[in-house]
């Protein structure tokens, strides 16, 4: 089975400053795939990044990207340039591309974006 | 264009009595998911299914039952609802083994 774990359930950046948010896995598989998750509160889920694991090369969406160690089964977002629309729920998930897939998550961190 | 829509984005109900969440995707996806995000927020799968086909049914009350009747629509109907189901349910859709698009949600208050 996959976990995902967060550790970290809060944190807080003052506004145009850069922050990383921290997300590692637990699989035995070989092929999956990685996601970042917003969900602002507005409850709506939005998709932020995605990474495929057979991928070397880091993910980047604009002001947001990733530090994929496959190896040490760590996935980090770094937002970059936090702006107030940042503040949200982020959550880590995992996707193995097997019988049965199904997308795992982590329990969520809040980021607050201070002005 | 709204890509996963789910009807009604707010539900408030009584103990015991049944309810249906309607869900559609006009993203041409083949597989559709229903998840539960509890009151801190975790969020976990129920069901999925692919091309109008139950492929995941995690360990949920029987009193929950999706129906699919095509491949753009999943709908969740719940009998005899308890306190507990008190939550916030997510419709998703997605081609196999790709990034999935979740709907508004729907907020269930059981009263």
């Amino acid at each position: 089975a996959q976990t995902v774990t967060q550790s970290q359930p809060e944190m807080s950046v003052q506004e145009a400053e850069t922050v990383t948010l921290s997300c590692t896995y637990d699989t035995s598989e070989n092929n999956y795939y990685l996601f970042w998750y917003k969900q602002p509160p507005s409850r709506q889920m939005i998709l932020v990044i995605r990474q495929e694991a057979y991928k070397q090369q880091n993910a980047t969406e604009n002001r947001f990207s990733v530090n994929f160690q496959k190896a040490a089964k760590s996935f980090s977002l770094k937002i970059s340039d936090s702006q107030l629309g940042d503040t949200a729920m982020y959550f880590c998930a995992f996707l193995f591309t097997g019988a049965n897939s199904k997308l795992t998550f982590g329990k969520g961190i809040t980021l607050s974006v201070r002005p | 264009d709204t890509a996963v829509s789910q009807t009604p984005k707010y539900l408030v109900t009584q103990m015991g009595n049944d309810k249906s969440i309607k869900c559609e995707q006009n993203l041409g996806h083949d597989t559709m998911y229903w998840y539960k995000q509890d009151s801190k927020k975790f969020l976990k799968i129920m069901f999925s299914y692919n091309n109008k086909e139950l492929i995941i049914n995690e360990t949920v009350p029987n009193r929950f039952s999706p129906k699919s009747p095509d491949k753009a629509h999943l709908n969740l109907h719940i009998n005899s609802l308890e306190l507990g189901d008190s939550a916030v349910y997510f419709c998703a859709s997605s081609q196999v083994f790709h990034e999935q698009y979740f709907g508004p949600g729907t907020r269930l208050t059981v009263t």
